[in-house]
């Protein structure tokens, strides 16, 4: 098993660019999600899906969109990047039940100029 | 998710134990405690989690209290590679992580 994958590792993006992280798992998890970590800070939940076809908004989903269409990949989107979501960007997937722990990727950093 | 309270930073000497603290007075009936840890700039490492009693595992020991508003983590024996940020995390599934505890493990 691979676990959680994050493409690509590294991106710089200009101002107003787009670009599609993508996280795969091949643990046939229900859960998944998206956080950003930004230098010297905690991790904050960007969007998380509870399930194939489903999203919902975590704390700073503000300049993100995501889809869940496979149950094994969740896609992260930056529309119009700015220079304020310079940032390492995990995801995260977990099983159903309650009692399930996270298993999270290696990360993606990502510099926007 | 329940609100967490971690104190920002301790300091623990190598082969003594290290207790983490972490205040979650909200935290529901259906909420697991979970604690994770990050070294360094990688994703961050599942430790142990509980629902109302306390547990064990190779890594850590993990105490809740009788009425579940605060629990400790303990290293039995922390070496150098512990030292690492740790969440405590009150969750049913958003899994909303804090600030954590930066430790620092020194010889």
């Amino acid at each position: 098993n691979a676990g959680v994958t994050q493409t690509p590792k590294f991106r710089v993006l200009k101002t107003g660019q787009s670009m599609t992280l993508l996280c795969a798992q091949d643990m046939n998890h229900e859960y998944m999600y998206w956080y950003r970590q930004d230098p010297g800070m905690g991790l904050r939940l960007i969007h998380y899906s509870v399930g194939e076809g489903t999203t919902a908004k975590g704390e700073v989903p503000d300049g993100y969109n995501v889809s869940r269409l496979k149950k094994q990949n969740f896609l992260l989107g930056l529309e119009s990047a700015a220079p304020s979501q310079t940032s390492v960007y995990f995801c995260a997937s977990r099983g159903l039940l309650l009692s399930y722990e996270q298993y999270f990727g290696p990360g993606t950093r990502l510099t926007v100029t | 998710d329940a609100k967490t309270t971690q104190p920002p930073s301790m300091d623990c000497a190598e082969g003594r134990a290290a207790n983490l603290p972490c205040n979650h007075s909200t935290i529901s009936g259906n909420e697991y405690v979970y604690w994770y840890r990050q070294i360094h700039s990688q994703g961050p490492q599942y430790i142990i989690h509980g629902l109302k009693n306390n547990e064990t595992n190779e890594m850590a020991s993990l105490i809740i209290t009788e009425d579940r508003k605060s629990s400790t983590l303990i290293l039995p024996h922390a070496t150098l590679r512990d030292t690492a940020v740790y969440y405590c995390i009150g969750s049913w599934g958003k899994f909303q992580f804090g600030a954590g505890t930066q430790v620092v493990v020194t010889p």
